[in-house]
């Protein structure tokens, strides 16, 4: 099946530093979701986004629909240890045929205390 | 609370053995699918189903089945088939047509011993 490019595929950072991942693809997509894995545990949702350009937040986090409507880009600031865990992107191809989730391999995150 | 409950969280089994893995939501969502998880390999379709009495095969649906009679339920059998099945099981649902994403449940974690 079809995947997005996920980078980086892991990163190992100080408590308190900043954190970018980025998804890119040769696809248009019309919707672009971002998840966080913890450990043992389901993908939970952290922010949705449904238009080119857009930028959301949510709390620490900051995620962009890239312009091109072909990418993404998560940032975290001011880590934490509990934001360890794996981070997923995932597209969906178009409107209102929600099978069409396209996902990344995720990239794991290790914060050092 | 509505959510998506899965079990067992931990499932071992004898090679040749068939598996059944339960997942139920109390959501009203109408689409529910079943991914499989691996090290490094990010989530991989199983099957899905957009409404009851009808499932399609995702990408790597040889050596699974699946049923779907009623709206809140959608399980997997693990059949012995399936020539690699120890991995990390993850069951979701959505609003059919949604773009707002999966909601996922805590996954089972099935063991070929």
């Amino acid at each position: 099946g079809q995947q997005l490019n996920q980078s980086p595929q892991s990163m190992f950072i100080q408590e308190g530093e900043d954190v970018s991942m980025n998804c890119t693809s040769s696809s248009i997509f019309n919707t672009w979701l971002w998840y966080k894995q913890d450990p043992g545990e389901g993908p939970v949702l952290l922010i949705a986004l449904y238009k080119a350009g857009e930028l959301t937040s949510n709390g620490r986090l900051t995620a962009q629909f890239g312009i091109t409507r072909k990418d993404s880009f998560l940032n975290i600031s001011a880590s934490i240890p509990s934001d360890v865990g794996i981070y997923f992107c995932a597209g969906q191809l178009r409107a209102g045929n929600n099978r069409k989730l396209i996902w990344g391999l995720g990239t794991s995150l290790a914060v050092n205390p | 609370d509505g959510g998506i409950t899965q079990s067992p969280k931990y499932l071992f089994r004898k090679e040749g053995q068939n598996v059944t893995l339960s997942c139920e939501q109390n959501l009203n969502h109408d689409a529910m699918y079943w991914y499989r998880q691996d090290p490094g390999q990010g989530l991989r379709l199983i099957y899905y189903s957009q409404i009851v009495n009808d499932f399609q095969k995702g990408d790597i649906a040889e050596g699974y089945s699946v049923s779907r009679e009623k709206k809140e339920s959608f399980p997997l059998t693990v059949t012995s088939a399936q020539k690699n099945p120890t991995a990390f099981y993850l069951c979701a649902s959505s609003i059919s047509g949604s773009t707002y994403g999966y909601t996922f449940g805590s996954g089972t974690r099935l063991t070929v011993v």
